[in-house]
């Protein structure tokens, strides 16, 4: 495997129910981002983590609760969540935190909130 | 604040025509890098290109090229002799400070025809 990869691809989920989002990277990087692309809106970051420490949350609901167990992997649990939760919901990695860092993206999870 | 524009929602162009993707930037900080990523059907956001605040030289790779304009505060991008295969969405992303959030344009999508 290489570069960013996230499972599962697409997820389908009631309200009420739990999930998890799983995004590894295999780059060596040391900080991950989760972001959010809606229909008609620019991606939206939501929370991110560097050196496996939460540096920023982006004023995102508790029903969005991140773990980052380590710098390869980054989780994003999901529960009790609306319908207009549905989105693309993209893992990135950087090498590190700083600006000049460029970014790279997993394929992302589609996920469908009935 | 920050703001990214990209005024234009879709193009549509026909194989092998020249096409520009315009990119307009609001920032404050003095630092800042900007860069441009492209998004294929499969959702996965591919990194093109860096550019600091302080290069402004353009620069060319194959048959892409771009234009970075402080004075207008601009950073354009342009597809030569396009093919289907350049059918995407494209983002523009700028990220100021030493350690800002990466803010994205809305993404102009593009369509090369056969």
């Amino acid at each position: 495997e290489t570069g960013v990869t996230q499972t599962p691809r697409h997820l389908v989920m009631g309200m009420t129910n739990k999930k998890s989002l799983k995004c590894e990277q295999h780059l060596g990087h040391n900080a991950m981002y989760w972001y959010k692309q809606s229909a008609k809106k620019p991606l939206e970051l939501m929370f991110v983590y560097n050196f496996k420490e939460q540096t920023e949350n982006n004023s995102v609901p508790s029903r969005f609760s991140p773990e980052c167990p380590n710098s390869s992997h980054l989780f994003l649990h999901l529960h009790t969540l609306q319908p207009e939760d549905s989105a693309l919901y993209l893992c990135a990695s950087s090498l590190g935190q700083s600006s000049y860092n460029e970014q790279f993206f997993g394929p992302g999870t589609r996920l469908t909130v009935l | 604040a920050q703001k990214v524009t990209q005024a234009q929602t879709e193009i549509s162009v026909v194989e092998k025509e020249d096409v520009t993707l315009d990119c307009v930037y609001e920032t404050r900080d003095t630092t800042y890098y900007l860069f441009w990523y492209k998004q294929p059907p499969s959702g996965e956001l591919v990194f093109l290109i860096r550019r600091n605040s302080f290069d402004e030289q353009n620069e060319i790779s194959g048959r892409y090229s771009w234009n970075f304009q402080k004075s207008t505060s601009s950073f354009n991008f342009t597809i030569t002799a396009s093919q289907v295969v350049d059918s995407a969405v494209y983002f523009c992303a700028l990220r100021g400070g030493s350690q800002g959030n990466l803010i994205f344009g809305k993404g102009t999508k593009l369509s090369v025809k056969p």
